[in-house]
């Protein structure tokens, strides 16, 4: 079967740095996603990985290795807007996302 | 640009009782989406469109149905509401379903069916 793994809650503190890991099992491997859910909100994208490396953008970054299943989202200088679920989704051999639980980061001050 | 839009934004169903969930976008996207999401799992995928009058199911399409018309429509119908499709609907575009492209989701439509 197909199975992403993601921790189910972190809390971090404002001003800190935090490392959300995602490992995934899935029929093939076309990309892999993080978007950003507030409660109560949609889904929102963050990044795309495809090529095993690190992909930086501003505060955030994301890494992919592919030979271990594995993917992290690195977020940096946290904000209290950062409060947040963080979904992992794997693009699978038939091009459909199969999505994580989501992480739920709390930040405190 | 609106987006994706949804409506109702919530919805009490009986058991038994149908209702259809609309979705437009207004971005030209060939792609769209219905995924739910239950408390404390990922997003499921109930159906999807490739284009106007091209459908195909998702992994949980029992229960639903959906049509494609037009490039901006994708409504979601169900039939004979069971407590089970108590959920968070979600509708979502693309410009492809390949590559990066990334979805683009509507704010959702809480439904409750006692």
């Amino acid at each position: 079967g197909q199975n992403i793994d993601q921790p189910t809650e972190m809390t971090a503190t404002e001003g800190a740095i935090v490392q959300i890991n995602c490992t995934y099992q899935t029929s093939g491997f076309n990309g892999l996603f993080w978007y950003q859910q507030h409660a109560g909100e949609a889904p929102t994208f963050l990044s795309y990985n495809v090529l095993d490396g690190l992909e930086e953008k501003g505060r955030f970054s994301s890494f992919l290795s592919r030979s271990k299943g594995y993917s992290y989202l690195l977020l940096k200088e946290l904000q209290m807007k950062d409060s947040a679920s963080y979904l992992c989704a794997v693009m699978d051999s038939n091009y459909q996302l199969i999505w994580g639980a989501g992480t739920k980061l709390i930040i405190k001050p | 640009n609106a987006g994706v839009t949804q409506t109702p934004k919530f919805r009490i169903l009986k058991i038994g009782q149908s209702m259809t969930l609309q979705c437009a976008q207004d971005m030209n996207h060939n792609y769209m989406y219905w995924y739910r999401q239950d408390p404390g799992m990922g997003l499921k995928l109930i159906y999807y469109s490739v284009g106007a009058g091209i459908t195909d199911k998702g992994e949980v399409p029992n229960g639903y149905n959906v049509s494609r018309s037009t490039t901006e429509d994708f409504p979601l119908r169900l039939e004979l509401a069971a407590p089970s499709q108590t959920s968070v609907y979600f509708c979502a575009s693309s410009y492809s379903g390949t590559g990066g492209y990334e979805q683009y989701f509507g704010p959702g439509t809480r439904l409750t069916v006692t």
